[in-house]
């Protein structure tokens, strides 16, 4: 079962910002929060990834709750190029493989 | 980044016959990989867990005699859906554990049997 549980569906205009939100209630310590989105009939692309600190790349910001019991992916400025599905999953890092498995994932749609 | 290359695209194959699909990690090791399938707007769904020199795990309900996952090298895993039937039809993902970005996926495979 997956570890994550985000909102069906969301709209965000054009050039504002999008806020996707994602629960993880029992995220073990070592365990990191990882978003990828993904764009009709492709492979899920990597957006960013933390661990407790908020975190900021060309792509996206994300913020961690201080528990790490719920995180927000950020981006600043959607264009319709962000519609995709956007999912929130959580793993650890180190300690051997550990398989992710995927929620539903959050459709973003973009409206001009 | 992580270049996960997977191949083919697509394929459209008869039913009855048997199709590869690989999954190379072109700039990084990858001692485990993972296949997913999704049907259309579903999520993906993980099959198998493959890891290098063993044999692949399976998840529940996943017949592995069916969905034959090779894993021989440190950047090569392959999963050949084995006579292959219209049901088999979806889009199958690999993804490799990379220890920079944490998972790093394949473009995906369309299969179509007809």
């Amino acid at each position: 079962d997956a570890k994550t549980t985000q909102p069906t569906s969301m709209d965000c205009a054009e050039g504002r910002a999008a806020n996707l939100p994602c629960n993880h209630s029992t995220i073990s310590g070592n365990e990191y929060v990882y978003w990828y989105r993904q764009i009709h009939s492709q492979g899920p692309q990597y957006i960013i990834h933390g661990l407790k600190n908020n975190e900021t790349n060309e792509m996206a910001s994300l913020i961690i709750t201080e528990d790490r019991k719920s995180s927000t992916l950020i981006l600043p400025h959607a264009t319709l190029r962000d519609t995709a599905v956007y999912y929130c999953i959580v793993s650890a890092r180190s300690g051997g493989y550990q398989k992710v498995t995927f929620g539903t994932g959050t459709k973003l749609q973009v409206i001009p | 980044g992580a270049v996960v290359s997977q191949h083919p695209s697509w394929v459209i194959c008869k039913s009855g016959t048997s199709v590869k699909i690989e999954c190379r990690s072109l700039d990084f090791q990858a001692t485990t990989m993972f296949w997913y399938r999704q049907f259309p707007k579903q999520s993906l769904m993980l099959m198998a867990t493959s890891n290098e020199g063993s044999k692949a795990t399976y998840e529940q309900g996943v017949e592995k005699d069916k969905f034959l996952i090779n894993h021989a090298s440190l950047t090569l895993s392959t999963l050949t859906v084995t006579s292959a039937h219209p049901e088999d039809s979806s889009f199958y993902i690999c993804s490799a554990r990379d220890m920079d970005y944490g998972y790093t996926f394949g473009s995906g495979t369309r299969l179509t049997v007809v």
